[in-house]
């Protein structure tokens, strides 16, 4: 059965600190690794990832894949309390965009 | 270890079918949350609930029901299934802020 893993669980840091979150899976055919980060009822599309040691930016954010280990990071550099959210990690395997998602990290950014 | 369970990781239903999906969480969550994952469209909420028998519309929650009659439980009902409806159908439960998401449910709809 497929699987994602994510870790740690939870997090607490205070603002500035640079944090990674990981995300590892098991999946037969992967296609490809996203993240999303939820802060209120529906979860936000981060980053989509396909290709291993490619990074992705987006501001303060960042991510990475490695296929060879069956792993991603997230980076977030100079936290803000703005970050605290619960980042979610899924991998869709196989055709018909089957997702199977983690049990997300929830980040808490003291001031 | 906390857990949010859903019934069924495929499943496959003929149009006009009514057709359950259910979701258990084990952590005694007041909030529970039914999405839905398309292509390109990420992650849309379809219903919530904050308590039993209490229910709210989330973005897209034309075609879909929802019951909450226990705490642990909340079911999403598709009373006519459509194919439009074939998606991927996430369950989610939180309490303060932290949510815990199920596997999901690969719905298709012929």
């Amino acid at each position: 059965e497929d699987k994602v893993v994510q870790s740690p669980l939870s997090l607490v840091v205070h603002e500035g600190d640079t944090v990674t979150l990981n995300c590892s899976y098991e999946v037969t055919n992967f296609r490809s690794l996203l993240w999303y980060e939820q802060e209120k009822k529906a979860p936000t599309f981060l980053f989509m990832l396909t290709s291993s040691g490619i990074e992705k930016k987006s501001g303060r954010l960042s991510s990475i894949l490695d296929k060879k280990e069956l792993s991603s990071i997230l980076n977030i550099t100079a936290t803000q309390t703005g970050d605290s959210a619960i980042y979610l990690c899924a991998v869709e395997a196989d055709a018909g965009n089957m997702l199977t998602f983690g049990g997300g990290t929830r980040l808490m950014v003291k001031p | 270890d906390v857990k949010v369970t859903q019934s069924s990781r495929y499943l496959v239903k003929r149009t006009g079918e009514k057709v359950f999906l259910e979701c258990v969480q084990d952590m005694d969550h007041e909030n529970m949350f039914w999405y839905r994952q398309d292509p390109g469209l990420g992650l849309r909420l379809i219903y919530f609930s904050y308590d039993v028998k209490m229910k709210e519309k989330g973005d897209i929650p034309e075609g879909y029901s929802v019951s909450r009659e226990k705490k642990e439980r909340f079911s999403l009902i598709l009373e006519s299934a459509s194919t439009n409806q074939t998606s991927m159908y996430l369950c989610a439960s939180s309490l303060a802020g932290f949510a815990f998401f199920g596997q999901g449910t690969r719905l298709t709809v012929v």
